[in-house]
């Protein structure tokens, strides 16, 4: 069974562009959520999508955005870019259920520069 | 506020000798504590698990400890090999929000020949 995949890997833009990543989930799964991961602060939850709808949402400003799409994939938007956004974005996709624990499986990331 | 904290940054253990990692936390809600391992230039991959309600949880060469009370869990490798060379991190959920995790800075570790 196919892994999570996010594209593009790798993107450089300039402060005050906007930009828009990509995240497939594994097959079957409803859930999708965004972290991203900086130096010094791990892993911080951006927001969970479950049958296209924002179902979680973590402390980030309002230039954060997300979708999903009908066959569960997501994309994440990030407008009026900062130097400080320049970090590594990851997916996570899971069954979505919310009894107990759904494990969830992290595509390879997005590495975004922002210059 | 950081609710999930891994207070070591690194750590080198000798082939074949215990590694352990720790991590403590705030929120005394988390229902879920989670370890999971990461290569550079992959996602994190899950690792071992327990729910708040248990103490010990074992998965062949690991286990992980949780000490409700203290806020404290740890995640022990015996033997380490140096393919467990990674960054480890600890991450937590609360009640209702499935696939929400809280996690640390995480702990590189180091498995030395």
């Amino acid at each position: 069974k196919a892994g999570v995949t996010q594209t593009p890997r790798y993107l450089i833009k300039t402060r005050g562009q906007q930009v828009t990543l990509s995240c497939s989930p594994i097959s079957g799964h409803r859930s999708v959520s965004w972290y991203q991961q900086t130096p010094g602060q791990g892993l911080q939850f951006l927001f969970e999508y479950f049958s296209e709808t924002q179902r979680n949402k973590g402390n980030f400003p309002g230039r954060f955005s997300g979708r999903q799409f009908s066959n569960s994939r997501s994309e994440m938007n990030v407008s009026t870019l900062e130097l400080g956004d320049s970090a590594l974005y990851l997916c996570a996709s899971s069954r979505g259920g919310l009894a107990g624990y759904n494990e969830q499986f992290f595509g390879p990331g997005t590495r975004l520069t922002v210059l | 506020d950081q609710q999930v904290k891994q207070n070591s940054p690194s750590l080198s253990v000798q082939e074949g000798r215990i590694s352990i990692l720790n991590c403590d936390y705030t929120n005394s809600m988390f229902d879920y504590f989670l370890w999971y391992k990461k290569y550079p230039a992959e996602g994190p991959t899950f690792l071992i698990s327990i729910s708040s309600i248990k103490d010990k949880n074992e998965d062949g060469r690991f286990t992980v400890f949780l000490n409700k009370s203290a806020k404290h869990l740890s995640l022990h490798i015996v033997p380490s090999q140096p393919g467990d060379s990674a960054v480890y991190f600890c991450a937590a959920k609360a009640p209702g929000t499935a696939s929400k995790l809280t996690f640390g800075t995480g702990t590189r570790l180091q498995v030395t020949l």
